[in-house]
């Protein structure tokens, strides 16, 4: 089966610097991507990490190790409207499907 | 300008009576997902086609179906809806298979009374 972990909250300050980890099982493992879902609202991409390595995206960098089947996504100088539900992905290429698979998602509360 | 549009935000549908959500994109991709997120968890993916490949997760009830007429519509039927089903329901794309990026639709938020 898959299973992906996170962490299900994290409250920060703003300007802080946090990280959120996620660690996975999958077979077909193709990636990991982490997306940002606000309260009603759609999930976002925020970043893709396809090999080992660092990825940074303005104040946003994703982390990925494959020999470890861990990453994480870090999120530096907070902001309030950072406050919302952050996703852990693993796109998968099993067999001849691909596929997108979600962790159960962590809360990030941003206090002033 | 909307890229993956869903229809309508808001249904409310009674108990056992089937309805049909829609989503139409205006990316021209191939890969076409649906996922169910009820309250603060993970969106659930139900289906996903590649062009009109049909793919259905081992777990997705047999009370949900999908239909995929050209590459730009998707519809999820729910043929006999009962409680457990209200959730929001995110229609989402990605350009090939194994894509880096997929893009959500605004969701559709069913209630069943």
């Amino acid at each position: 089966g898959q299973s992906l972990e996170q962490p299900s909250e994290v409250t920060a300050v703003e300007g802080a610097i946090v990280q959120i980890n996620c660690t996975y099982q999958t077979s077909g493992f193709y990636g990991l991507s982490w997306y940002q879902q606000h309260d009603g609202g759609a999930p976002t991409f925020l970043s893709y990490n396809g090999l080992d390595g660092l990825e940074e995206t303005g104040r946003f960098s994703s982390f990925l190790s494959r020999s470890d089947s861990y990453g994480y996504l870090l999120l530096q100088e907070l902001q309030m409207k950072d406050s919302a539900s952050y996703f852990c992905a693993v796109v998968n290429y099993g067999g001849s499907q691909g596929n997108l698979i979600f962790g159960k998602g962590t809360k990030l509360s941003v206090k002033p | 300008d909307a890229m993956v549009i869903q229809n309508p935000r808001y249904q409310v549908t009674q108990f056992g009576k089937p309805v049909t959500l829609s989503c139409s994109q205006t990316l021209n991709h191939n890969v076409m997902y649906w996922y169910q997120q009820k309250s603060s968890q993970a969106p659930k993916l139900l289906f996903h086609y590649y062009d009109k490949d049909f793919n259905n997760e081992a777990d997705t009830p047999d009370n949900f179906q999908s239909r995929r007429p050209n590459t730009s519509f998707c519809f999820l039927d729910i043929r006999s809806p009962g409680l457990g089903d209200a959730a929001m329901y995110l229609c989402a794309t990605s350009r090939v298979r194994a894509d880096t990026e997929a893009f959500f639709g605004q969701g559709t938020r069913l209630t069943v009374v």
